[in-house]
């Protein structure tokens, strides 16, 4: 089993809708999470992180249950420019080795 | 505000032949990473350097090594470049320990023919 796993997608919805994707870890010591959102040909970019009382930026919140070992993004009213692809990130241990990378969801907004 | 700057961005290899890619960061972080990238295999550690005098081997680190100049810099070299080695390499900074999030630079296209 792999230690992040995330739907590789595509997901594809209209613009205006909502869209939610889910990223489970399997070791239950995971410290810390951040949901990252990548480009097509660029580099991984932070686009949050996400705290254990779930938190919110605009149109996008995060959530976190440590119980199922779940973190979440939820995509309210998504624009044409949220096509990308979202890297869920997990931090063991708080230790430099120990950070691990899901493969991401593809998303893309349609017209 | 340069954040992590990496070159070269694209480079043709032949089998055999070695290359450094170079990494900058001007953010005064203590850690710095390199990562390769690979479709459907998601970001993978080849080497990291927790602070400036130390380096450590992530997940991939064969076929590799780095050299943590100074505080700033931070390069992996390729002695003999394989096809296997193909891929998008990326460089990335951080706060010790990672619990703020990476600042990635902006990745070096690596293909081994």
């Amino acid at each position: 089993r792999k230690e992040v796993e995330q739907d590789p997608g595509p997901f594809n919805v209209p613009e205006g809708a909502t869209v939610a994707f889910n990223c489970t870890y399997s070791n239950s010591a995971s410290q810390s999470f951040f949901w990252y959102r990548q480009d097509c040909r660029k580099e991984p970019k932070l686009l949050m992180s996400v705290y254990s009382s779930g938190n919110e930026d605009g149109r996008f919140t995060a959530q976190l249950n440590r119980a199922s070992q779940y973190i979440s993004l939820l995509i309210r009213d998504s624009k044409l420019s949220d096509s990308a692809t979202y890297l869920c990130v997990v931090n063991l241990y708080s230790s430099a080795s120990k950070i691990i990378f899901g493969s991401g969801t593809r998303l893309s907004i349609r017209p | 505000n340069a954040g992590v700057t990496q070159t070269p961005k694209f480079q043709v290899l032949k089998t055999g032949q070695s290359m450094t890619l170079q990494c900058a960061q001007d953010m005064n972080h203590n850690s710095m990473y390199w990562y390769r990238q690979d479709p459907g295999m998601g970001l993978r550690l080849i080497y990291y350097s927790a602070s400036e005098g130390t380096t450590d081997k992530g997940e991939v680190p064969n076929g590799y090594n780095v050299s943590r100049l100074n505080k700033r810099e931070f390069s992996l070299r390729l002695e003999s470049a394989a096809p296997s080695q193909t891929s998008v390499y990326f460089c990335a900074s951080s706060e010790a320990g990672g619990n703020y999030g990476y600042t990635f630079g902006s990745g070096t296209r690596l293909t081994v023919v």
